[in-house]
């Protein structure tokens, strides 16, 4: 079946450092994937998505490209700053329903 | 703000008891699902729900239904309630059932304890 995996957390950084949150799929057909965040006591925010193979999402200062071939999809930032601390999820969606699944989440700290 | 509004925030309840959480997905969205947080499963896809009719289902005991109304708002019902259903219980509402271009968006969430 469908699956996600991501790297395990926490990971904590020093403000301004370079982040990759690593994460492959296992998927029948052509799924959506997602990284969504998840702040401390709020619901799930979608962070960015790419819909096909080669696709490119963005926002915030935040990259992941859909790897058709190594099936991942990566998240990376530049520069994290303070406020970037949360939890983050990556998830693939069924094409037929919509449904996400989910990876297990990776927390990150980022420090003064 | 996602416009995805869940109630009660916080539910404390005692095992055995029965629970009803509620969802009113975006203005204009069609479809509603459910998932369950928990420390030890993580994000879990419960079911969903499109324009009244039941689409997918996912890893729902049956102690739990869901229902969506004609006014488009969802109800998840939780029964003989047990400590292990202690969990983050969130809603996420699209405009469309499925597709490539399906987007969620999230509720804050329902924190259900058993006690």
């Amino acid at each position: 079946g469908n699956s996600v995996t991501q790297m395990e957390g926490p990971v904590t950084l020093s403000e301004e450092a370079f982040l990759t949150i690593n994460c492959t799929y296992t998927a029948t057909g052509y799924p959506s994937l997602f990284w969504y965040v998840q702040y401390p006591g709020e619901g799930l925010q979608l962070l960015l998505k790419a819909t096909k193979a080669d696709d490119k999402g963005s926002n915030k200062g935040f990259e992941a490209t859909y790897r058709k071939e190594t099936t991942s999809f990566h998240l990376e930032k530049g520069s994290v700053q303070v406020s970037d601390s949360a939890v983050y999820f990556c998830a693939l969606s069924d094409p037929q329903s919509g449904k996400l699944i989910f990876g297990q989440g990776t927390e990150l700290s980022v420090k003064p | 703000d996602s416009g995805v509004t869940q109630t009660p925030k916080h539910l404390i309840t005692a095992t055995g008891q029965r629970v009803t959480l509620r969802c009113s997905p975006r203005s204009g969205d069609l479809s509603v699902y459910w998932y369950q947080q928990s420390l030890d499963q993580g994000l879990q896809f419960l079911i969903q729900y499109y324009n009244g009719e039941e689409r997918a289902k996912g890893n729902i005991l049956e102690r739990f239904s869901a229902q969506q109304f004609p006014d488009l708002h969802s109800e998840l019902n939780l029964s003989s309630l047990e400590l292990g259903d202690s969990a983050l219980y969130f809603c996420a509402s699209s405009v469309e059932g499925g597709g490539m271009n399906t987007e969620a968006f999230f509720g804050q969430g329902t924190r259900l304890t058993v006690v």
